[in-house]
């Protein structure tokens, strides 16, 4: 059984968009992230929920929205994509710090 | 804040030869340090952390890490590298979330 999946693995759409992408976790965890990884490989975490409340907002513009309709899921929705926004999102969950990640979701806005 | 950085861009190894990836952090009080790995198209995989006690960390697939506090470096090290270790490794700091280096890309040749 997969720990962390995410659907869809990708996602190409035209800029102005709006789009979501799933994650669920069925390891019992009560912390789950998104990060962003750019075109140059870097990792950025964008946001942290607790028992489906949120606790990290990092500097992301607010066409993104994270929502949690249970501590097994934490979904992210995009509005309005933007070119920039084309990056591979990673979902993750953790205990005591270590995190298990998802395989990935690879955006592409044209 | 936490952070941790990764000097080197790249690593080029021959088969067999023992392999070092650096990674220094900066943190206020003690660190949660993780170093993760990522093939190809792939998510992230763990491979080892420190959280406290021995210095010297044994983690998956043959890798090991050494925590210097004096030198405030947690450096990525396995005695004989190989091929399929040809990847691109991350460092990390858990803060409230993990705080990840630029990324080191290993090439391992034959």
């Amino acid at each position: 059984d997969t720990a962390v999946s995410q659907t869809p693995k990708y996602l190409v759409t035209q800029m102005g968009n709006d789009k979501s992408i799933k994650c669920e976790q069925n390891l019992g965890h009560d912390t789950m992230y998104w990060y962003k990884q750019d075109s140059k490989k870097f990792l950025k975490i964008m946001f942290s929920y607790n028992n489906k409340e949120l606790i990290i907002n990092e500097t992301v513009p607010n066409r993104f929205s994270p929502k949690s309709p249970d501590k097994a899921h934490l979904n992210l929705h995009i509005n309005s994509l933007e070119l920039g926004d084309s990056a591979v999102y990673f979902c993750a969950s953790s205990r005591f710090g270590q995190q298990f990640f998802g395989p990935g979701t690879r955006l592409t806005v044209l | 804040a936490q952070s941790v950085a990764q000097p080197e861009d790249q690593v080029n190894v021959a088969e067999g030869n023992p392999l070092t990836v650096k990674c220094t952090y900066s943190v206020s009080g003690n660190p949660y340090l993780f170093w993760y790995v990522q093939y190809p198209n792939r998510g992230l995989q763990f491979l080892l952390k420190y959280i406290t006690g021995d210095n010297l960390v044994k983690g998956s697939y043959g890798f090991e890490a050494e925590f210097n506090k004096s030198q405030t470096s947690f450096h990525l090290k396995k005695p004989s590298a190989l091929v399929s270790d040809s990847a691109l490794y991350f460092c990390a700091v858990f803060g409230y979330a993990l705080n990840f280096g630029k990324g080191t890309s290993l090439l391992v040749t034959p």
